[in-house]
């Protein structure tokens, strides 16, 4: 079946710029999640849907990230006033809500803040 | 709060075995995770293993968990070219966030 979708691939953008980044998860996974990757560095945890549940925002760098997502679709990761720090690969995951948890991840979204 | 930690790169002649090291400090971990990253390219899951066990095997692959000394280690068995790439293990707690936790990667380069 198809897996975690994200668009766009890259998204460049200049400083100080709203940008909208989009998953789609694999259909029946109930548990989302976003994480940053910068560049040579592990995942950086950053918000985590479940259902109908209060996501958990425990991640988020700043008050100018912000996610949303509608029912157990799609998501959308929004960062407002880009900043250069910002640039970075954004991946988004899904899961089932049983064990054994797995995360199936996205191609992720490059995105270049100049 | 958890840590992960890994070392950075790891260098081995193709038809050996690679072993690549994981320690973590989440005494509460259930499940950790071993992922794959090709240049350009997501994460891919290779495998997982339940804090309760020591070890899992899946064709080249071997996972072995130390719960005492909080350290885990994947096996590849006659590594390939194609098993070049950055492996990152992944923790995931019982409290709190359900969202896991990675080491900064391992990279594995395979010399033919």
């Amino acid at each position: 079946g198809a897996g975690v979708s994200q668009s766009p691939s890259n998204k460049v953008t200049e400083k100080g710029k709203d940008v909208e980044l989009r998953c789609d998860p694999i259909s029946g996974h109930t548990a989302l999640y976003w994480y940053r990757q910068r560049l040579g560095q592990g995942l950086e945890f950053l918000i985590y849907f479940q259902g109908n549940s209060a996501p958990d925002k425990s991640g988020l760098p700043s008050d100018r990230f912000s996610a949303e997502r509608t029912g157990e679709s799609v998501s959308t990761l929004t960062i407002q006033r880009t900043q250069q720090e910002d640039s970075a690969v954004y991946l988004c995951a899904s899961s089932l809500s049983s064990p054994p948890y797995e995360q199936y991840f996205g191609p992720g979204t490059r995105l270049t803040v100049t | 709060g958890e840590d992960v930690e890994q070392s950075l790169f790891l260098s081995v002649r193709e038809g050996d075995s690679s072993v690549i090291n994981c320690t973590y400090t989440d005494s509460s971990s259930t499940y950790l995770y071993w992922y794959k990253q090709e240049p350009g390219a997501g994460l891919q899951l290779l495998t997982y293993i339940f804090s309760n066990m020591d070890m899992k095997q899946d064709q080249r692959l071997t996972v072995l968990l130390n719960k005492k000394d909080k350290h885990l280690s994947l096996r590849i068995a006659d590594t390939q070219t194609g098993d070049s790439a950055i492996y990152f293990c992944a923790e995931r707690g019982d409290t709190g966030r359900r969202a896991l936790t990675f080491g900064s990667g391992t990279r594995l380069q395979v010399q033919p």
